[in-house]
């Protein structure tokens, strides 16, 4: 079945220690995202991806960074420098790029907490 | 990054209630999108809009795209438990020079028995 998986579904992050979260979709999708969930806040964009080996800050890029190497793989790193990491991430991706009007297609989240 | 308005925030109903949302913002849209988000999981897509005026039903759930282009309506017929969550609308402009899209905060729907 097509998708996206993220992966581990929870993490849990020492102080001054830097984790990765996994995306990966099987969609053929060219653009990729990373979204902060917090309670009552929404979905707030920490970076996206429209094309392999370019992706773009979003609104709370701070403390994170990522990389995307290949089409279907859009990793995401908690640096130490993110003070509050405490959070649902939720990846998400389309067919075009952000600036476009495609619907996202999201993964199942993984929940940071600090231990 | 601009955010939609999205009411009510929360809304606690007896089963077998109709249920309305909606969304709006100051800038026009070509898109509106409306997701659902169960406990612990990643939002699904329940309805996609292209065209302003357009009214497009999945099962008990109706969507319309605001003739302004700057609304949109979802409402559900007679609700059950397992309509519980938080119901999300996206705005999207395929024009160029904008934002891709742009997500409201959640009507979070709670059933009460």
């Amino acid at each position: 079945d097509g998708g996206i998986t993220q992966s581990p579904k929870y993490l849990f992050r020492k102080e001054g220690q830097n984790v990765t979260l996994s995306c990966e979709q099987n969609l053929n999708h060219d653009a990729m995202y990373w979204y902060r969930q917090d309670p009552g806040q929404g979905l707030r964009l920490i970076y996206y991806s429209q094309i392999v080996n370019d992706f773009q800050k979003g609104d709370i890029a701070e403390g994170y960074s990522v990389s995307r190497e290949k089409k279907e793989s859009f990793p995401l790193t908690v640096t130490s420098a993110q003070k509050n990491p405490t959070a649902f991430y939720l990846c998400a991706s389309s067919l075009f790029g952000r600036y476009s009007n495609q619907p996202q297609h999201f993964g199942d989240g993984t929940r940071l907490s600090i231990l | 990054g601009q955010q939609l308005n999205q009411s009510p925030q929360s809304m606690f109903i007896q089963e077998g209630e109709d249920v309305s949302m909606n969304c709006t913002s100051s800038s026009i849209f070509n898109t509106w999108l409306w997701y659902k988000q169960d406990p612990g999981e990643g939002p699904v897509l329940l309805i996609a809009l292209y065209k302003a005026g357009e009214l497009t039903s999945n099962g008990r759930l109706t969507a319309q795209f605001g003739i302004t282009r700057k609304d949109s309506f979802l409402n559900i017929s007679a609700s059950i438990p397992s309509d519980v969550g938080i119901y999300f609308c996206a705005g999207g402009y395929s024009g160029g020079g904008a934002d891709g899209l742009t997500f409201g905060k959640g009507t979070h729907l709670i059933i009460q028995p």
